[in-house]
């Protein structure tokens, strides 16, 4: 089965710090990826995807993910961490084993930024 | 443009009882998704709705409907409510097909089951 994991249920990183939230996954054929964020009291939001072309893709405020076939990895960095970045992030991959099609998302990471 | 809008934010049932949570999606935006959020099960896929047909569907019991509107909005019913049915329901929009595009989601309507 496809799956999506991200090991760190919280990570910590002083402000200015350059930040790292992990995800590996899990999938047969070609993996279409996402990672998301959901601030408190607001819904969820798009930060990058990946589906095919340059392995490093940028995203949202400042966000890139790196991806790695052979670690089956997609980390989401970001040189200097703000405040602001605190929030949870999840990673997600699509899932198009068994009769229906869907999306697959990690467990999510919460992400704290100490000024 | 406006964004994905959900009614009602918040909602208190009692068991056995059924309940329609509604969604509208991005103007333009075909395609709309809905997902269930809980601290245990995290985040999990209902359905998908495109063009007003069910497209995909998660693993959740016969309980858990949906059906979209030739205007794209969607509504997701749940009958016979159970207290695990309390969670957050998340509705997104996008584009295309929500597998290969950015999603944009709703507020999210939190569902209490008492």
């Amino acid at each position: 089965a496809q799956s999506v994991a991200q090991p760190e249920d919280q990570v910590n990183v002083a402000e200015g710090n350059p930040l790292t939230v992990k995800c590996t996954y899990s999938v047969s054929g070609n993996p279409y990826l996402f990672w998301y964020v959901q601030y408190p009291n607001r819904g969820l939001q798009f930060l990058l995807k990946y589906i095919t072309g340059d392995n490093l893709v940028k995203g949202s405020y400042g966000f890139e993910a790196e991806f790695n076939k052979s670690q089956t990895s997609f980390h989401l960095k970001k040189p200097s961490a703000l405040v602001s970045d605190s929030a949870l992030y999840f990673c997600a991959v699509r899932d198009m084993t068994g009769s229906a099609s869907k999306i697959i998302f990690g467990s999510g990471t919460r992400l704290s930024i100490r000024p | 443009k406006a964004g994905v809008t959900q009614t009602p934010r918040y909602l208190i049932k009692t068991r056995g009882q059924q309940v329609t949570l509604s969604c509208s999606p991005i103007s333009g935006h075909r395609s709309v998704s809905w997902y269930q959020q809980t601290p245990g099960q995290g985040l999990q896929f209902l359905f998908e709705y495109f063009s007003e047909t069910q497209r995909n569907k998660g693993n959740f019991p016969g309980r858990f409907s949906g059906r979209q509107f030739s205007n794209s909005r969607s509504e997701m019913n749940v009958s016979t409510l159970e207290l695990g049915d309390s969670a957050l329901y998340l509705c997104a929009s996008s584009l295309e097909r929500a597998l290969d595009y950015e999603q944009y989601f709703g507020p999210g309507t939190r569902l209490t089951v008492t």
